[in-house]
């Protein structure tokens, strides 16, 4: 199985702030790797696909890059709406797929 | 624009068979290069892939769950359904259904989720 580790586990930041959240892959994935949110009580929203690929409708402040093993989603102007939990996951074994442990993240 | 929604019990015993189903519309069910996924949550926790089943009835299960859990698929009826036996307080958890969508470049991504299905395990 692939694994997905995902740092921080946690973190706080201030509305303009620009957010990183790192996932790091056991084996190589090439860029088969997705982004997710979730906000409590609901269902995960795709974010970015494909490592570096805007979903439709997504807002551009919202960016994903890496390659291989590491890989970053980055928030370039915190909003409040963006308090939630971040999910990776890696597409590579699709359809046997597995996902990080998730970042929280907390608006200060 | 494709929307999915988990039926099923709420409510279930332990060492029972839970039954879901996941109902596809505004949408085909017999995409070619589409699958059709649960995901599951359990409370305070990460998302956990059960399994996901490809039009034509192939399935692929997480090894950890394989031994307990079918997944089956309707294309008539536009529906696919997870059953998941032997049950304990561990399986009590949210589950969805998701879309796993395929592209001519081989990406695969989940774009389109159900709204969750809340599944207690207890006596």
């Amino acid at each position: 199985d692939i694994q997905m580790t995902q740092s921080p586990s946690s973190l706080s930041a201030s509305v303009g702030d620009r957010v990183t959240i790192t996932c790091r892959a056991s084996q190589s994935i090439s860029n088969f790797l997705n982004w997710y949110q979730q906000k409590p009580g609901k269902a995960p929203k795709l974010l970015i696909y494909a490592a570096s690929s805007l979903q439709s409708g997504v807002p551009s402040r919202f960016s994903g890059s890496g390659s291989g093993t590491d890989f970053t989603l980055t928030i370039s102007s915190l909003q409040p709406e963006d308090c939630a939990t971040y999910y990776c996951q890696q597409s590579y074994s699709s359809p046997s797929i597995t996902f990080g442990q998730g970042t929280r993240l907390e608006i200060k | 624009q494709l929307q999915l929604q988990e039926s099923g019990p709420g409510l279930v015993k332990p060492s029972e068979t839970l039954s879901l189903t996941c109902f596809v519309s505004g949408g085909s069910i017999s995409n070619e290069i589409h699958y059709w996924s649960w995901i599951r949550q359990s409370p305070g926790t990460g998302l956990e892939w059960i399994g996901s089943i490809y039009y034509s009835g192939n399935a692929y299960y997480n090894p950890s769950l394989k031994h307990r859990v079918t997944i089956s698929v309707d294309t008539s009826k536009k529906h696919f359904s997870l059953r998941m036996s032997s049950l304990t307080a561990a399986d009590t958890a949210v589950y969805y259904c998701a879309r796993e969508m395929g592209t001519v470049e081989g990406l695969y991504f989940m774009d389109v989720w159900g709204k969750g299905a809340t599944v207690t395990v207890s006596s």
